[in-house]
């Protein structure tokens, strides 16, 4: 299977001030359609997961634009530009190129 | 809107078995890929398995942990998704969310606990 990792597994953040969070792949995530299929799914406290961004840097209805992706190969990132107190909880990321799909082990961000 | 309902969870000894069921609505179900994400207590998310319309085959998918012993199936003429599960370990006890395939919709999650 492939292997993701994700750096930091911790993430404290002062309110307004930018979060970056890091996540790679044991292999490329480059599928035979040319298409990257790295998501991101962020899950607040005591909530259900949703997915934020899709296939890299794509956003979902409604995520604000504060969130965006970028990356490629092997190596993707998530970046908030201004954290908000609503952005505390725990992202994964997460690779569908290659069955079976696996999560990294994600990234818990909280307020300092 | 769409709604993926999660249900069947439940206590059950190892070795046992189970079915949960998710009724789906809001979309087109028959010409959805859908899937079964779990999280341990505690832990972070895992990759179930999947199952692709049956335009597409209706075959399956599964992680390495679930493979012969849990089964994904549907109803399209229900919009039901299923998730058979056998031969139940403790190291199943998690929330099982119903998915779109492509994790742009996530059921509420239902509880399974494994235990004697």
């Amino acid at each position: 299977d492939v292997v993701m990792t994700q750096s930091p597994l911790s993430l404290p953040v002062t309110l307004g001030q930018p979060a970056s969070i890091s996540c790679r792949s044991s292999q490329s995530l480059v599928y035979s359609d040319g298409n990257t299929y790295l998501h991101w799914i962020q899950q607040r406290p005591g909530q259900s997961p949703r997915r934020l961004i899709y296939r890299v840097s794509n956003r979902d209805s409604g995520v604000p634009d504060r969130f965006s992706g970028s990356g490629s190969g092997t190596d993707f990132t998530l970046k908030i530009s201004r954290v908000e107190a609503e952005d505390v909880g725990v992202y994964y990321c997460i690779q569908a190129t290659h069955l079976s799909f696996t999560f990294g082990p994600g990234t818990k961000v909280e307020i300092k | 809107e769409v709604q993926l309902v999660e249900s069947g969870g439940g206590l059950v000894k190892p070795g046992g078995s189970l079915r949960l069921s998710c009724a789906a609505s809001g979309f087109t179900f028959s010409n959805a890929w859908m899937g079964w994400v779990r999280q341990a207590p505690g832990k972070g998310l895992e990759w179930v398995g999947r199952i692709k319309s049956k335009t597409d085959g209706e075959t399956t998918d599964y992680g390495a942990p679930v493979k012969g012993r849990f089964t994904i199936s549907r109803d399209d003429s229900k919009d039901m998704l299923y998730l058979q599960m056998n031969s139940l370990k403790t190291e199943d006890t998690a929330v099982y969310y119903c998915t779109t395939e492509d994790l742009s919709w996530w059921g509420q999650g239902t509880l399974v606990t494994v235990t004697s």
